[in-house]
C-alpha cells in the first residue's frame, strides 16, 4: 500500500530564512511523488513532481525536493522564505498500479514571520 | 488553460436534504476524484471513477454516492445531508497510464449543513 507521512503539522520561519517541510513515504515499488500547495481559500496547485529522471526536483517559486530512496523521504526545501509562501503544503504519492489513485499526507501549514 | 470546475464555491443546506455537488473537467481525463478536506486530516478520498459509469469507493464513502454518466462530469451526492458532512469538498481529475501524471483540482466547494 502507498502512503505518506508529513512529520510536521506546523512550521514557522522568518522571512529570508530556509524552509524545510518533511515527508516520508511508504511504497512497495518505485513511487510517484508530488508536492502541492494550497493558499487560503484556493484550490491545490502542483509545486513539483518526482519523475525518476533526477533525485533533486525543481519546482515553481524556488522550491525543490530531494528524493532519497534509502531514507524513503521526499523533503521540500526553499533557500529563502517569502511572505507569499505562507500556505498549506501537501505531500502526495500516487499508485500507478491502482488507477493512479492519489494518497495525501495530512498537510503542513507554513507560517512566515516578517 | 486546463480546468476543473466545481459548480458552487459555497453551499448551505439543511439536515436531511439531498445535495448534489457537480464537477466538470475539460482535459479528457479518464480519472476523476472526490475528496473532503478537514483541518488536520488532509484530503480524504470519498470516491473515484476511472471511466464512465465506473466507480470505486475511497476511504470514507459512507453517506455519499457518485454518478458519472459522461466522461467530463463527476457528481457527488449526499443522500441525506448531516452536520458531520460540513466540510470542504474538492474534485480532481487525472489521466491514466503514465507514472507521475499529476492531479488537477477544482477550487473546492465549502458545504455547511445546518
Amino acid at each position: 500500500a502507498q502512503s505518506v507521512t508529513q512529520l510536521d503539522s506546523h512550521v514557522s520561519v522568518s522571512e529570508g530564512t530556509p524552509v524545510l517541510l518533511r515527508c516520508n513515504y511508504s511504497s512497495s515499488y518505485s513511487p510517484s511523488l508530488f508536492w502541492y500547495v494550497q493558499h487560503p481559500n484556493k484550490g491545490l496547485q502542483l509545486l513539483l513532481k518526482y519523475t525518476s529522471a533526477a533525485t533533486l526536483v525543481k519546482g515553481i517559486n524556488g522550491f525543490e525536493a530531494e528524493f532519497k530512496k534509502s531514507e524513503t523521504s521526499f523533503h521540500l526545501t526553499k533557500p529563502s522564505a517569502h511572505m507569499s509562501d505562507a500556505a498549506e503544503y501537501f505531500c502526495v504519492v500516487s499508485d500507478l498500479f491502482n488507477f493512479n489513485k492519489f494518497y495525501f499526507g495530512s498537510g503542513t501549514k507554513l507560517n512566515v514571520k516578517p | 488553460d486546463v480546468k476543473v470546475t466545481q459548480s458552487s464555491r459555497y453551499l448551505v443546506k439543511r439536515t436531511g436534504e439531498k445535495v448534489f455537488l457537480e464537477c466538470v473537467q475539460d482535459m479528457d481525463h479518464e480519472n476523476m476524484f472526490w475528496y473532503r478536506q478537514d483541518p488536520g486530516l488532509g484530503l480524504r478520498l470519498i470516491y473515484f471513477s476511472y471511466d464512465v459509469k465506473m466507480k470505486e469507493k475511497g476511504d470514507i464513502p459512507e453517506g455519499y454516492s457518485v454518478s458519472r454518466e459522461k466522461k467530463e462530469r463527476f457528481s457527488l451526492i449526499l443522500e441525506s445531508a448531516s452536520t458531520n458532512q460540513t466540510s470542504m469538498y474538492l474534485c480532481a481529475s487525472s489521466s491514466q497510464g503514465a507514472s507521475n501524471t499529476e492531479a488537477f483540482f477544482g477550487q473546492g466547494t465549502r458545504l455547511t449543513v445546518v
